[in-house]
């Protein structure tokens, strides 16, 4: 199970939107709506801010949206703020295999 | 508070066993899915599996069977990450997370423990 493929690095100006992929296989996601995203921050733990493809735990800012297309899903972070800055890293589950991507570490400008 | 709690950092040498835990408060962790993530330096994360507490059903995934021990005691109730002879190549931070089967992801995140494998 190869990891899924992310982009090293994004970057985007105060106020702005970027969007950060998430490539896989055909089995990587199966068919299922299940893909979730995790934002980490220097030296902490990973914190889910995206689940099934689009939804968002309470609490987290409607700024963040998912969608997926085929073997492709995406994060888009709109009105980027400086506390957004951390790595990014999508996971997939399809028939009992949880397969993160490689991170993306977003520079907000 | 709903959280995880790990076990402290840990220094090893090459060939040396290790046992570290991971405790759950704040919501029934004994009817939990508990999932080992490892994060090596400057690295992205890697799920290594998942157990549940209340029966110790395990989860590998493929690439990390026989490579380290996941179980748990439901009468504590704890999880844990074994391994019984440590490489360099094992130097990371092992987090434990909740697997939540509704949304399908690792909803909560314990705090890490670094484990350093070094001669």
């Amino acid at each position: 199970q190869s990891a899924l493929t992310q982009p090293r690095s994004v970057s985007g100006s105060l106020g702005q939107s970027v969007t950060i992929s998430c490539t896989g296989t055909g089995s990587d996601f199966d068919g299922y709506n299940y893909v979730s995203w995790y934002q980490q921050s220097p030296g902490k733990a990973p914190k889910l801010i995206i689940y099934d493809v689009t939804k968002r735990p309470s609490g987290v800012p409607d700024r963040f949206s998912g969608s997926r297309s085929g073997d492709r899903a995406s994060l888009t972070v709109s009105g980027l703020q400086a506390e957004d800055e951390a790595d990014y890293f999508c996971c997939s589950y399809a028939g009992m295999h949880r397969t993160f991507g490689g991170g993306t570490k977003l520079t907000v400008l | 508070e709903v959280q995880l709690v790990q076990s402290g950092p840990e220094v090893k040498e090459p060939g040396e066993s290790l046992k570290i835990s991971c405790n759950g408060s704040g919501y029934d962790f004994a009817t939990s899915w508990i999932g080992w993530v490892r994060q090596k330096p400057g690295k992205g994360l890697e799920c290594l599996g998942i157990i549940y507490i209340g029966d110790s059903d395990t989860r590998y995934s493929p690439p990390f069977q026989g490579q380290a021990n996941i179980s748990a005691d439901k009468s504590i109730p704890t999880a844990y990450l074994q391994w019984s002879s440590l490489k360099a190549s094992d130097t990371a931070v092992y987090y434990c997370a909740r697997w939540q089967r509704g949304p399908n992801a690792f909803d909560l995140w314990g705090q890490g423990t670094m484990v350093t494998v070094s001669s």
